[in-house]
């Protein structure tokens, strides 16, 4: 079956810290992931996606077919990036399997 | 930019009633989505159109159905609304397969 799980539901780190948001995926097919955030009072959108091999805002993540594992980084953390963040999976043409989310608050 | 307009940011509701949360995409999208989003939950997909008047069930259909009739426009309908009911909904549409979604501002729902 296909599953998405984010193993935090909260995640705390200061400004200018390191932050990484884990994602691992269960899928039998060739894995297609995506990133979504949620700043607040604002609509979900498409942070980046795995086959773009881009950096959006400073974030990036990696495929790792091995460790079945999408986690989201960036290598110093701004307030502004608080917001929630949702790991996405394409199952099929057209749906997507979302995680659970992770709430990422940056402390000043 | 792609626009996907809900039309209803918050909708109070009482048991028992049919209620209609309308969603209008401007981009020709093909495909469109409603989901529910729920703290803990995450989003989970209630159902989805690839065409007009063509719909499949999601993950969580019951108690829910869909209208798609005229491509930008994709009608979520609660027959009997249920205090479980209550809950974040979020219209997406999507330009084709593998494409990302775009999402709306969400309708908040309360059935009291």
């Amino acid at each position: 079956a296909q599953r998405v799980t984010q193993p935090e539901k909260l995640l705390s780190v200061f400004k200018g810290a390191p932050v990484e948001l884990k994602c691992n995926y269960s899928y039998s097919g060739s894995p297609e992931l995506f990133w979504y955030v949620q700043y607040s009072r604002q609509r979900l959108q498409l942070l980046l996606r795995h086959i773009s091999r881009e950096s959006i805002k400073g974030f990036t993540a990696d495929l790792n077919k091995g460790e079945t594992s999408f986690h989201l980084k960036k290598p110093f953390a701004q307030e502004e990036d608080s917001a929630m963040y949702y790991c996405a999976l394409s199952v099929g043409a057209q749906k997507l399997v979302f995680g659970q989310g992770t709430r990422l608050t940056i402390n000043p | 930019d792609v626009k996907v307009t809900q039309s209803s940011r918050y909708l109070v509701k009482r048991t028992g009633e049919k209620v209609f949360l309308e969603c209008v995409q401007d981009m020709d999208h093909e495909n469109m989505f409603w989901y529910r989003q729920d703290p803990g939950l995450g989003l989970r997909l209630i159902y989805f159109s690839y065409d007009v008047k063509m719909k499949e069930k999601g993950d969580i259909p019951e108690g829910y159905s869909v209208s798609r009739e005229k491509k930008e426009r994709f009608s979520l309908i609660l027959e009997s609304a249920s205090t479980n009911q209550t809950s974040m909904y979020l219209c997406a549409g999507q330009t084709g397969g593998n494409q990302p979604q775009h999402f709306g501002d969400g309708t908040r729902l309360s059935i009291l």
